[in-house]
């Protein structure tokens, strides 16, 4: 297995311009995770789905965020328009289904985002 | 929802000594406990974790306890090694988020030779 794939790796861009960010989720995962990293606030979690349907956005931080899981296999995170203050590793992050064993969130290599 | 509190942020320890990590959390319902390891530019990934049903679990150097009364958790790395230096965050899935985890916002260790 692949494991989680996300795209871009690294992205540049300027102010005002939109970002459209990439995940693919480990195949027969329900669950998928949309977190920020950053020195001050730490890994927060933006968004999240489970078969799909987004379950919690309150840490989307504004209208500015949008996320989407259009099927199983793929979910974007885009922000329009962007701003410095974005800037920030973003992670995407997949777990199988149940609440049993195992529940480990398994997390993708992160797109570097940089936001001039 | 689940608050989860981590300390210290930052520790050093000299190559060979134990290292612990403390965490603490709010929601009586939370039911299971990761601790993920985060290398420098990498990814965070799960290196252990617990059910609220057990107090203790043991993976070679590392170990995890957890208390349900008090609502703490810990992490013990013992005869640590350089390579051991990275960032870890403890995490807690509440009794009834449907598969979310809040994390505690991690503890630098770093690990002198």
């Amino acid at each position: 297995d692949a494991g989680v794939i996300q795209s871009p790796r690294h992205e540049v861009t300027e102010m005002g311009q939109e970002v459209t960010l990439r995940c693919k989720p480990i195949s027969g995962h329900d669950y998928l995770f949309w977190y920020r990293q950053t020195m001050m606030r730490g890994l927060e979690l933006l968004i999240y789905f489970n078969n799909n349907v987004p379950i919690d956005d309150s840490g989307m931080p504004e209208d500015r965020f949008s996320a989407k899981m259009p099927n199983a296999s793929f979910s974007t995170l885009k922000i329009q328009p962007s701003e410095p203050r974005d800037s920030a590793v973003y992670f995407c992050a997949s777990r199988p289904p149940g609440q049993g064993a195992p529940n480990e969130q398994f997390f993708g290599p992160g797109t570097r985002l940089t936001v001039l | 929802g689940e608050n989860v509190e981590q300390h210290p942020s930052t520790l050093s320890v000299q190559e060979g000594d134990s290292a612990v990590i403390k965490c603490t959390y709010s929601d009586s319902a939370s039911n299971y406990f990761p601790w993920y390891k985060q290398e420098l530019g990498k990814r965070p990934q799960l290196i252990i974790d617990i059910r609220s049903n057990v107090g203790e679990k043991k993976d070679q150097r590392i170990a995890v306890t957890l208390n349900k009364t008090a609502k703490h958790f810990s992490l013990h790395i013992t005869e640590t090694q350089p390579e051991d230096s990275a960032v870890y965050f403890c995490a807690a899935r509440g009794g009834s988020t449907l598969g979310r985890l809040y994390f505690g916002r991690g503890t630098q260790l770093t690990v002198w030779p």
